[in-house]
């Protein structure tokens, strides 16, 4: 069964803080790893990795994925207030040819003034 | 920019209502999905569409139905609701290749 997994589940943390957060993964068929970010409405995209590797970057933002071990990390450095939210993996794979994504249960992050 | 629309914003059902949740996109985007959203459980998956009258079962397909009638528009009928059933309805839509989803503001729903 496909599943992905994050860690931890909650974190508290200080403006300024550097925090990182944890995705693994057992699908079939990867495709692509995606993180969201999800404050109180419709999740909104972040990053997408289909290479191992190769770090993408926005802002203090930052994410890198590797495909042997299946896992990937988010980190955000300099946190703000503004960064707290859910953040949410997704992994996209195909069944049957038809493409899908398989959502973690999310890691809450609150950010402390 | 409209993107994914999702009527409505939030209903209150008895239990055994019917009702259908409507999605719309306007980004011209083959793929739709509608995913339910619980607390500690994230995003899970109902039903899928690959293309205009195609549908899939995701991981909890039971006590829904689906209706793709064209490209723009997926949507999510409930028969006859259950509490169980209460939840953060979610539809997202994608182009194609490995893309990111968009996803429209959500529908909230209580059966009570």
């Amino acid at each position: 069964e496909d599943k992905v997994v994050q860690s931890p589940l909650s974190l508290v943390v200080h403006e300024g803080d550097t925090v990182t957060l944890n995705c693994s993964y057992e699908v079939t068929n990867f495709r692509s790893l995606l993180w969201y970010k999800q404050e109180k409405k419709a999740p909104t995209f972040l990053f997408m990795l289909t290479s191992s590797g190769i770090e993408k970057k926005s802002g203090r933002l930052s994410s890198i994925l590797d495909k042997k071990e299946l896992f990937s990390i988010l980190n955000i450095t300099a946190t703000q207030t503004g960064d707290s939210a859910v953040y949410l993996c997704a992994v996209g794979c195909t069944t049957s040819g038809t493409y899908k994504y398989i959502f973690g249960t999310g890691t809450r992050l609150k950010v402390l003034a | 920019n409209a993107g994914v629309t999702q009527t409505p914003k939030f209903q209150v059902l008895k239990t055994g209502q019917s009702m259908t949740l409507q999605c719309a996109q306007d980004m011209n985007h083959n793929s739709m999905y509608w995913y339910r959203q619980d607390p500690g459980m994230g995003l899970r998956l109902i039903y899928y569409s690959a293309s205009e009258g195609t549908t899939d079962k995701g991981e909890v397909p039971n006590g829904y139905n689906v209706s793709r009638l064209n490209k723009r528009e997926f949507s999510l009928r409930l028969e006859s609701a259950a509490p169980s059933q209460t939840s953060v309805y979610f539809c997202a839509s994608r182009s194609g290749g490995s893309t990111e989803a968009f996803f429209g503001q959500g529908t909230r729903l209580t059966v009570v």
